[in-house]
C-alpha cells in the first residue's frame, strides 16, 4: 500500500469555523490530490499539486484553499466552513512516471460541519 | 456537465457468476482509463486501467474493454466473489493531463 495518511480522520466541527485537513506520504510522489466524495457526485476534485508551492484548482474549489511547503504534506484548509462541506474527503498521489496515470488514494477524513 | 457517466447506480450479482460494470464518456480527449474499487470506511484503491491503444487489458479475474467509437468502457469480473462487493468507480485522463475525472460509482453487491 502507498504510504498515505490523513488526519485527522473525524471531525465536528460548527459554521463558520477554520478546519485544515493534513494529507502525509512517505513516497517522495510529486503530485498530490484533494478530493470530495457526496452521494451521487462520485469523486470531484478540489484542488491538486504539481509540486512544492506548486498547486492548482480543481472543480470544486470555492471555500477551499490549500498548501505545500513540504514534498511529503498537503494541507487542505477551509476557511469559514459550511454545511455544504460535510463530505469525506480524501487525499491521492501520483508520479506520473513511464505514462503511468493510477493515483493512490488514502484513507479517507470524514467532516461533518454543523 | 458530467464527463464520465456510470447510468447504474447499483448492480446484484449472484456468486460465481460473471459482474459487467459499465462506463459511458463524453471528452474524445480521453485516452487513459482506470476503475477504482472502495470498501465503506476505506480510501479507493486501483483495480486495473487500459490505454486508448488497447482494446482489451486482463488482470486475472477482472478484464476492462474499450470501444472507443461507442465512447464506452466496461469492466468484467468472473467469476465474482463475495469480496468483490464494493463500489466501482471509473475515471479518465488525457494525455498531458495529470488530473482524473471520476464517474458517480456503482454499488455492486455479490449475492452468495
Amino acid at each position: 500500500d502507498a504510504g498515505i495518511t490523513q488526519s485527522p480522520r473525524h471531525k465536528v466541527t460548527e459554521t463558520g469555523t477554520p478546519v485544515t485537513l493534513r494529507c502525509h506520504q512517505t513516497e517522495n510522489h510529486r503530485y498530490m490530490y484533494w478530493y470530495r466524495q457526496d452521494p451521487g457526485h462520485g469523486l470531484r476534485l478540489i484542488h491538486y499539486s504539481y509540486g512544492v508551492k506548486d498547486t492548482d484548482k480543481g472543480e470544486v474549489s470555492d471555500g477551499y484553499s490549500v498548501s505545500r511547503s513540504k514534498t511529503e504534506d498537503f494541507l487542505l484548509t477551509l476557511e469559514s466552513a459550511t454545511s455544504s462541506q460535510t463530505s469525506v474527503y480524501f487525499c491521492a498521489i501520483s508520479e506520473r512516471a513511464s505514462g503511468s496515470y493510477e493515483q493512490y488514494f488514502g484513507p479517507g477524513t470524514r467532516l461533518t460541519v454543523t | 456537465d458530467q464527463q464520465v457517466k456510470q447510468n447504474s447506480p447499483s448492480l446484484s450479482v449472484q456468486e460465481g457468476r460473471i459482474s459487467i460494470l459499465n462506463c459511458d464518456y463524453t471528452n474524445s480527449m480521453f485516452d487513459y482509463f482506470l476503475w477504482y474499487k472502495k470498501y465503506p470506511a476505506e480510501g479507493p484503491t486501483f483495480l486495473i486501467s487500459i490505454s486508448s491503444i488497447k482494446d482489451k487489458n486482463e488482470d486475472g479475474r477482472f478484464t476492462v474493454f474499450l470501444n472507443k467509437s461507442a465512447k464506452h468502457l466496461s469492466l468484467h469480473i468472473v467469476p465474482s466473489q463475495p469480496g468483490d462487493s464494493a463500489v466501482y468507480f471509473c475515471a479518465a485522463s488525457g494525455f498531458g493531463n495529470e488530473k482524473l475525472t471520476f464517474g458517480t460509482g456503482t454499488r455492486l453487491t455479490i449475492i452468495p
